[in-house]
């Protein structure tokens, strides 16, 4: 399958801590993106990163991306109770499809 | 809020039956994606229209059917419901005919089939 896998599937922290995600994919791609969803509602787009770039940050979000290895990391740093949800990595593939994958449920404790 | 609204917001009905879903996209938005959200099978992709017309095809069940209307509202039609099409159904929207850009999420329609 081509879609991404993000490891780990749950994680559980305190407030002021960092978080780091990953997600992994099988074939090339033309951009990835993270999106966080709240319980039962819509996902919200975090960042859209390029094939052809390495890093890219917006607030505490930071996200890698290395194409050699397939890989991305979401990092949150000093998380706040509001961050718990799950995130899903999304890898788009040529020009036609957005693959998401099964989340990481983050939960942070206060 | 992402400027994209479906509606209901919540559904209940019973096996056999039949049921519209409807999304409006953010102004501007050419590109609905249908998407249906369970326990078991994660975040699947259905259906995409562009500016009236479908434009790429996903999971869709044939029982299933979608459509986007000039005003560029969607409905997705689901008949011959069963317990397994109990899930959460988003509706998302993006300016660009590809789907590779952002896309901006609907709050769902939770459908429960009895």
């Amino acid at each position: 399958s081509q879609q991404g896998e993000e490891d780990p599937q749950a994680l559980s922290i305190q407030e002021g801590e960092n978080a780091t995600m990953n997600c992994s994919y099988k074939t090339s791609i033309n951009n990835l993106q993270w999106y966080r969803q709240n319980s039962g509602r819509g996902l919200v787009h975090l960042i859209l990163i390029r094939s052809n770039e390495r890093e890219k940050h917006s607030g505490r979000l930071r996200v890698t991306l290395d194409t050699s290895k397939k890989s991305s990391s979401l990092l949150i740093t000093a998380s706040r109770a509001a961050d718990t949800a799950s995130y899903f990595c999304a890898t788009a593939h040529n020009t036609d499809k957005l693959i998401f994958g099964t989340g990481t449920r983050l939960q942070v404790f206060p | 809020d992402s400027g994209v609204t479906q509606t209901p917001k919540h559904l209940i009905t019973a096996t056999g039956q039949r049921v519209t879903l409807r999304c409006s996209p953010r102004s501007g938005d050419l590109s609905v994606y249908w998407y249906q959200q369970s326990l078991d099978q994660g975040l699947q992709f259905l259906i995409q229209y562009y500016n009236g017309e479908e434009r790429a095809k996903g999971n869709i069940l044939e029982r299933f059917s979608a459509q986007q209307f000039p005003d560029l509202h969607s409905e997705l039609n689901l008949s011959s419901l069963e317990l397994g099409d109990s899930a959460l159904y988003f509706c998302a929207s993006s300016v660009d005919p590809d789907r590779v850009g952002e896309q901006f999420f609907g709050p769902g329609t939770r459908l429960t089939v009895l």
